[in-house]
């Protein structure tokens, strides 16, 4: 089956570091890709929506500034948390879709954890 | 705009016995359903999903879900749980046209006990 490759699995970072994730389609050509956030014991919250090579579509509330998506090619997305607080530690979760009408496969998600 | 319920945040359940994960959705256009499991710290794995045709699915590791389209439900059903199937259900929506992320339910904790 198709597989997601997120890294790293967890990170620990100081408050006002940048930290970038990376999401990684291995063996098909991901048209698009969804960034989510999971709190937890809680629901995945959608963040962005990105198409390779058009700029990522944030949900209402998400800071563009702060959460940088990037999606240069059909296999990689990268999602980057910059100038990091402690509210911003989550499990970040990508997934990614090769048509319209096919299933999201999902990344094993990152811990970031900011201290 | 669509909308999922999972109605159980929490289901224990005895180890072999049989298990129901219930799963309500909102829309006002028709969709695609999916189900999905997650173990702490990991991402989600697909367990089965309904795009058209029969309305009775199965999926991996035993697990099975029917469409009811009148009761706008998707409800997850195994016969027979194990301690391993311990984990997040999520239940997800996504209209059947466009190319519109999923909208996920708040998941059900399924705890199966020895």
């Amino acid at each position: 089956g198709a597989v997601v490759s997120q890294h790293p699995s967890w990170v620990i970072c100081k408050s006002g570091t940048s930290v970038k994730i990376e999401c990684r389609s291995l063996d098909f050509q991901a048209t698009t890709m969804f960034w989510y956030r999971q709190f937890p014991k809680q629901s995945l919250m959608l963040m962005a929506t990105s198409n390779e090579g058009s700029k990522a579509t944030y949900e209402q509330g998400v800071e563009k500034d702060k959460f940088l998506i990037n999606h240069a090619s059909l296999t990689l997305s990268t999602l980057t948390v910059t100038s990091a607080h402690p509210e911003d530690s989550s499990f970040y979760i990508c997934s990614a879709r090769v048509l319209v009408n096919t299933e999201a496969f999902f990344g094993q998600g990152t811990r970031l954890t900011v201290v | 705009a669509q909308s999922v319920t999972q109605l159980d945040s929490q289901v224990p359940v005895f180890e072999e016995a049989p298990v129901e994960l219930r799963c309500n959705y909102s829309s006002s256009v028709s969709v695609y359903l999916f189900w999905y499991v997650q173990y702490p710290n990991q991402g989600l794995q697909l367990l089965l999903k309904y795009l058209s045709g029969s309305t009775l699915v199965k999926g991996i590791n035993g697990f099975e879900a029917e469409f009811n389209k009148s009761q706008t439900s998707f409800h997850l059903r195994k016969p027979s749980v194990h301690i391993s199937d311990t984990a997040e259900y999520f239940c997800a929506v996504r209209p059947s046209s466009g190319n519109t992320p999923l909208v996920f339910g708040k998941g059900t904790r399924l705890s199966v006990i020895a």
